[in-house]
């Protein structure tokens, strides 16, 4: 199947700070991502729809000024987590799929963790 | 808005059959997914329904009837390592967003 990626796994940060996480679909191109957040024992939330080419499409609840997405290429997108506080310590995974109405492809996730 | 149900867990025995149900409430339906989740891992694919019926997949089975918002997840031959968490996920016409549903914690013992 096709290969989604994001870095960092892991990302430690101290509160305040500027958290970016990166997800590239590594052998397709994928004009729409999807950002999820999933915290301990529960599901995954959809946080936004990312576009290429225009802006991010943010589910309800879901603040833009802090959750920036910028998805430049079509095998990029970047997910900035902007003055991180503890509560948004989570697991964001993205995902990508090849065409419209396909299968999606999740990354391997990024756990964030903000002290 | 969607509504997506399913039991929070379920424990079965090595090499029986477990049934993981899910039912939706939905507007625009265009499909429905199962997933697999390990602990700290991103989501599988394990099977897709848009169409009523039956579909097969080695020891995996899922089953949808889109008039009832209903699909089933059948794991056949458990193993200790279907140990996982289930993620039924709906996807909507309206920019192909797939919603999940809070998953189903299950835990297979020997």
């Amino acid at each position: 199947g096709a290969v989604v990626s994001q870095h960092p796994s892991w990302v430690i940060c101290k509160s305040g700070t500027s958290v970016k996480i990166e997800c590239r679909s590594l052998d397709f191109q994928a004009t729409t991502m999807f950002w999820y957040r999933q915290f301990p024992k529960q599901s995954l939330m959809l946080m936004a729809t990312s576009n290429e080419g225009s802006k991010a499409t943010y589910e309800q609840g879901v603040e833009k000024d802090k959750f920036l997405i910028n998805h430049a290429s079509l095998t990029l997108s970047t997910l900035t987590v902007t003055s991180a506080h503890p509560e948004d310590s989570s697991f964001y995974i993205c995902s990508a799929r090849l065409a419209p109405g396909g299968e999606l492809f999740f990354g391997e996730g990024s756990r964030l963790t903000v002290l | 808005g969607q509504n997506i149900d399913q039991p929070t867990e379920m424990t079965a025995t090595e090499g029986a059959i477990v049934q993981i149900n899910c039912t939706y409430q939905t507007s625009g339906f265009n499909g429905l997914f199962w997933y697999q989740q390990h602990a700290g891992e991103a989501p599988t694919f394990l099977s897709y329904n848009v169409l009523d019926g039956l579909e097969e997949k080695g020891r995996f089975s899922s089953f949808l009837s889109r008039s009832k918002g209903y699909s089933y997840l059948l794991l056949k031959e458990l193993q200790m390592k279907d140990s996982a968490s289930y993620l039924c996920a709906v996807r909507r016409n309206q920019g192909g967003k797939l919603i999940f549903g809070q998953g189903t914690e299950l835990s297979v013992k020997p």
